[in-house]
């Protein structure tokens, strides 16, 4: 089956780095995505992955390895307002996406 | 600059009620999405529409139905709520390149609660 597989909370300290792990597992592959989702609100798009390694987004970079079916999210320089959850979502052969119940990041002053 | 708007915000029902959820996207997008987000899920998807007039099932369509007779209105209706309809229900909509870019772009939730 398909899968999604990330931690469903951390903690980290303002100023500092968090990187967020997700693997996953889906009937073929065309890219990995993450998206912001701050509570009570809809989810917004950060990054997109299509081939391996880092692309880097002001303070936001996103990994993939294909072959290791893994990416993950690295937050550096944490703001109060990079709390919320971090949902990774890959899209299969057919395009169709496949959530990850998200990774709630609380950050302390 | 309204992007994707979802009509109500709120909502509870009685078991066997009926509603509908209205979403509207001034993006011209062709693509619509309805899903829902439940504590401790993924978003699940429960129906999408590649264009107006066209709709399809995603993965979990049982006890919803939708239209798309206008392009820019999505429509999700709940002929007779059950309690384990209670989600917040996200509609979303993107570019017919979606296959590259990925991005949705998301309407600000409908939380929807039945009794």
């Amino acid at each position: 089956g398909q899968n999604i597989d990330q931690p469903t909370e951390m903690t980290a300290t303002e100023g500092a780095i968090v990187q967020i792990n997700c693997t996953y597992q889906t009937s073929g592959f065309n890219g990995l995505f993450w998206y912001q989702q701050h509570a009570g609100e809809a989810p917004t798009f950060l990054s997109y992955n299509v081939l391996d390694g880092l692309e880097e987004k002001g303070r936001f970079s996103s990994f993939l390895s294909r072959s290791k079916g893994y990416s993950y999210l690295l937050l550096k320089e944490l703001q109060m307002k990079d709390s919320a959850s971090y949902l990774c979502v890959s899209m299969d052969s057919n395009y169709q996406l496949i959530w990850g119940a998200g990774t709630k990041l609380i950050i302390k002053p | 600059n309204a992007g994707v708007t979802q009509t109500p915000k709120f909502r509870v029902l009685k078991t066997g009620q009926s509603m509908t959820l209205l979403c509207a996207q001034d993006m011209n997008h062709e693509y619509m999405y309805w899903y829902r987000q439940d504590p401790g899920m993924g978003l699940r998807l429960i129906h999408y529409s590649v264009g107006e007039g066209t709709t399809a099932k995603g993965e979990v369509p049982d006890g919803y139905n939708v239209s798309r007779l206008k392009k820019q209105n999505f429509l999700l209706g709940l002929e007779s709520a059950a309690p384990s309809q209670t989600s917040v229900y996200f509609c979303a909509s993107s570019p017919p390149d979606r296959e590259n870019t990925g991005e949705l772009f998301f309407g600000e939730g409908s939380r929807l609660t039945v009794l």
